[in-house]
């Protein structure tokens, strides 16, 4: 089983739709979580850090299942902007952080 | 407050040529990663270092990639003998020292011809 694993997508999804994303991972030592924002050709941007008692800002809510081992990701009211590859980042330890393969996201006019 | 700086932007080597990637990190963070990402491919470990010391290295090719972090200056990321298998973007990435928060740098697309 991999590390971290996310669905490649792509996800079409047209404007104004919510959108969800999933991410799994093996090591239930993992310390600490986080989404990534890639956009084409550009450098990961943290999105947000994942909480065990989840958290929101603004349109994107993000949730940590510790028992199941999965994070989530929810975009609600998508914008043209938002399109972007999504990393799912685990921490195993101070030295060690994982980054999922993303997840693509086009946003449909 | 530069963010994390990475040069060249872009490269390009012929086969068999030396590559030699910057990073200084932001100020105030004395911890340094590399990632490389191929072409439709995510982000890769390659090494993890502190000033004068290298912590993680599992991720990095057991040969001809090495990599440093000096007391004074950048961390290099040096190839040696590229090959067209090293065409990739590598990112480097700093955090403070207590880990948390990663910033990354614009990345340097080496492009082996």
């Amino acid at each position: 089983r991999k590390e971290v694993e996310q669905d490649p997508g792509p996800f079409n999804v047209p404007e104004g739709a919510t959108v969800a994303f999933n991410c799994t991972y093996s090591n239930s030592a993992s310390q600490s979580f986080f989404w990534y924002r890639q956009d084409c050709r550009k450098e990961p941007k943290l999105l947000m850090s994942v909480y065990s008692s989840g958290n929101e800002d603004g349109r994107f809510t993000a949730q940590l299942n510790r028992a199941s081992q999965y994070i989530s990701l929810l975009i609600r009211d998508s914008k043209l902007s938002d399109s972007a590859t999504y990393l799912c980042v685990v921490n195993l330890r101070d030295d060690k952080i994982i980054f999922g393969k993303g997840t693509r996201l086009h946003i449909l006019p | 407050n530069a963010g994390v700086m990475q040069n060249p932007r872009h490269l390009v080597r012929r086969r068999g040529q030396e590559a030699r990637l910057r990073c200084s990190p932001m100020k105030g963070h004395s911890h340094v990663y590399w990632y490389r990402q191929l072409p439709e491919e995510g982000l890769k470990f390659m090494v993890y270092l502190q000033k004068e010391n290298i912590i993680d290295e599992s991720g990095m090719p057991k040969e001809r990639f090495s990599a440093e972090f000096p007391k004074e200056g950048p961390s290099i990321l040096r190839i040696q003998q590229v090959v067209r298998g090293d065409s990739a973007a590598y990112f480097c990435a700093s955090s403070p020292p207590d880990n948390y928060g990663y910033t990354f740098g614009s990345g340097t697309r080496l492009t082996v011809v």
